[in-house]
Parts: structure tokens; sequence; C-alpha cells
């Protein structure tokens, strides 16, 4: 596709449960960004992959969080154990990273809306 | 101290005016600075990136970059209905990481 895809739309899930949400980001892409986003507030930085590499995951809030990107494209968001207080949108991201250059803009995706009942 | 700042408002502007939207950010080796506008529900879309000081000009929009000061701006000028959302101020240093930190966001809000 041309843009960022995000998958599901919406997650409502119960408390304790395991869930998954998928970035495909766009082709040819090497940079992928999850962030989280509450009401109110700005994106909050999750983890950062440079192509199979989680090249920073620094924002992933605990051990509850994981995210794999195992062929350098598509990336699955993994929490387990949900919590009340991890209802949010997830956004994700992607740059064409271009080494040496100071500004890459990220294309952001629709997000996926998880609400933990 | 967050590292980047920014009124939440709501900020309410008289269609037609100018609208003029403030961000300071406390990382002084920062390097990029970028404006992006998001409606709710929407994620968010960039709409300017400076990262000399002075300002630089895109259409109805001006980023202005004040790095002595930590300051960065951003005008919309002419302001329309459609301009209506919340502008998020980002910055980056490449020197730390590859990471962009948003601020919370203004909500900017042009009244007919």
């Amino acid at each position: 596709g041309a843009g960022v895809s995000q998958t599901p739309s919406n997650k409502v899930t119960e408390k304790g449960k395991y869930v998954e949400l998928r970035c495909d980001p766009i082709s040819g892409h090497t940079a992928l960004y999850w962030y989280r986003q509450s009401l109110g507030q700005g994106p909050e930085f999750l983890i950062y992959f440079q192509g199979t590499g989680a090249a920073d995951d620094s924002g992933l809030p605990n051990d509850r969080f994981f995210a794999v990107r195992p062929e350098g494209s598509v990336s699955t968001l993994k929490i387990q154990r949900t919590e009340r207080g991890d209802s949010a949108v997830y956004l994700c991201a992607s740059s064409l990273t271009i080494s040496g250059h100071s500004y890459n803009e990220q294309f952001f995706g629709p997000g996926t809306r998880l609400t933990v009942l | 101290q967050k590292e980047v700042e920014q009124n939440s408002g709501p900020l309410s502007v008289p269609e037609g005016a100018i609208a003029s939207l403030n961000c300071t950010y406390s990382d002084r080796g920062s390097q990029s600075f970028f404006w992006y506008r998001q409606y709710s529900g929407k994620s968010p879309e960039l709409i300017m990136f400076i990262y000399s000081n002075g300002d630089k000009e895109d259409g109805r929009f001006t980023a202005q970059l004040n790095k002595a000061s930590q300051y960065v701006s951003l005008l919309i000028r002419d302001s329309q209905p459609s301009d209506s959302a919340t502008y998020l101020c980002a910055v980056n240093n490449m020197n730390r990481d590859d990471k962009i930190i948003f601020g919370k966001g203004t909500r900017l809000h042009i009244l007919p």
C-alpha cells in the first residue's frame, strides 16, 4: 500500500489477556517506530527498529511489552498480561533513514485503539 | 522538566487572523524540530520541519527557531476553520539517539 497500515484498528480485551498489534510500514522504509498516545497527550516513544534489530527500546514501559520485526518490514507489538493502564492508541511510523541526514520524515499509520476492560 | 513543553490550550483565533503556537525544549543538543498537525481521531501528519536558526516559510505556515532560547514556534497566517486541530511540537537530537520527542500538543480552534 501507499502508506503505513496498522491492524486491527480497534482492539478490546480483558485485563490479563495477551494482545498483538501489527504494523506494515511503507515499502522500502528501513526505520520503524512504535508510539503510544493517551488522550490529551503527545505520542510517547516506545521502540525504534532499524532493519530487523531494535535500535532503541528504552521507551518500553516494562517487560510485558515486546516488539519484533523479523524480516525488516512488518512489525508486531506484543503486550502480555494487559492492564487497564495500557489502554491507549498505539501508533506506528516509518521513515526512509538516510545515513548522514539530520532529518528523516516519519509517516504515521492510523493507529490501533486498544481498550483493556 | 519535560523535554518538550507546549501550552495545551485551547487557543482560539478568529478566522483570517494569525495563529501563533509556541514550544520550548530542554535538550540543548537538539538539532531537528518538527511541527505535526493532528485532527481529532487521526494520526499526526508532518507540516513543517526546521533545523537552522531563523524563519522557514511554507505557504501560510512559518516555523521559527531560536536555539539560544531553546524555543520554536509555528505561525499560521490567514487562519482557516480547517486549521482547527492539535499541533504537536517534536524535537530530535541525532547525536544522542534517533528518538523524536513530542510535546503534549496545543489545541487550536479557529473561530468562523
